[in-house]
């Protein structure tokens, strides 16, 4: 049963271009979130997504967007890069059928890592 | 979510017991505790959540204070393989339907170092 996988493994970009980072979530699960986690940090929310639609947002700027495909499967959009924007990006999934419980345990994929010079 | 502290950083010997304390001296009636770790070069991975009753699984087991105002991870024999951060996260038990929220909120967490 494959986890949460995540693509490209690793990626640099310069600043001002944009990236697109993909987000494959376990089997069964029907929710995805992202976050931001930079150097000796914990990770930070970014948004939720289920049935394709953004249920949840950190305090991110409109820069940062996705999207969730009928397949459960997500895209994390980032334009006009930012040095600070360097940072592991990591995808979350769960099964929430909409309802969200506080003993649902999320599952992580291992990350992209994300250079901009 | 209420917030908790931990210490920055613990050192534990190869094959011996290890504590990882929690404080959440705000948390509310409703609030589960999560435990994340996160190995180097990986994502966070689930590690035992409870509510008032002290809980066991094959990782860990986590020892929650009557009051719940404090809580502790307990590895029974750390390996070199626990060498992770431990976070301590709060979580709302009462649910919400529709376009609820989910987010889980990490703090800087607690650096376990174990020795060979």
């Amino acid at each position: 049963d494959a986890g949460v996988t995540q693509s490209p493994t690793h990626l640099i970009k310069t600043r001002g271009q944009q990236v697109t980072l993909r987000c494959s979530p376990k089997s069964g699960h029907d929710t995805v979130s992202w976050y931001q986690q930079a150097l000796g940090q914990g990770p930070q929310f970014i948004f939720q997504y289920y049935e394709e639609e953004e249920r949840q947002r950190g305090n991110f700027p409109d820069r940062f967007s996705g999207h969730q495909f009928p397949n459960y499967s997500s895209e994390l959009n980032v334009n006009a890069l930012l040095l600070g924007d360097s940072a592991l990006y990591l995808c979350a999934s769960t099964k929430t059928g909409g309802s969200y419980w506080g003993n649902q345990p999320q599952h992580f994929g291992d990350g992209t890592r994300l250079s901009i010079l | 979510d209420a917030k908790t502290t931990q210490p920055n950083s613990m050192e534990s010997n190869e094959e011996e017991p290890v504590h990882l304390p929690c404080n959440h001296s705000t948390i509310s009636g409703t609030d589960y505790i999560h435990w994340y770790r996160q190995l180097p070069s990986q994502g966070p991975e689930y590690v035992i959540h409870g509510l008032t009753s002290n809980v066991n699984n094959r990782m860990a087991s986590l020892a929650i204070a009557e009051d719940r105002k404090s809580s502790t991870l307990i590895l029974h024999r750390a390996t070199l393989r626990d060498a992770a951060v431990y976070y301590c996260i709060l979580r709302d038990a009462i649910g919400y339907s529709g376009a609820g929220s989910y987010q889980l909120t990490f703090g800087k967490g607690t650096k376990l170092s174990v020795i060979p």
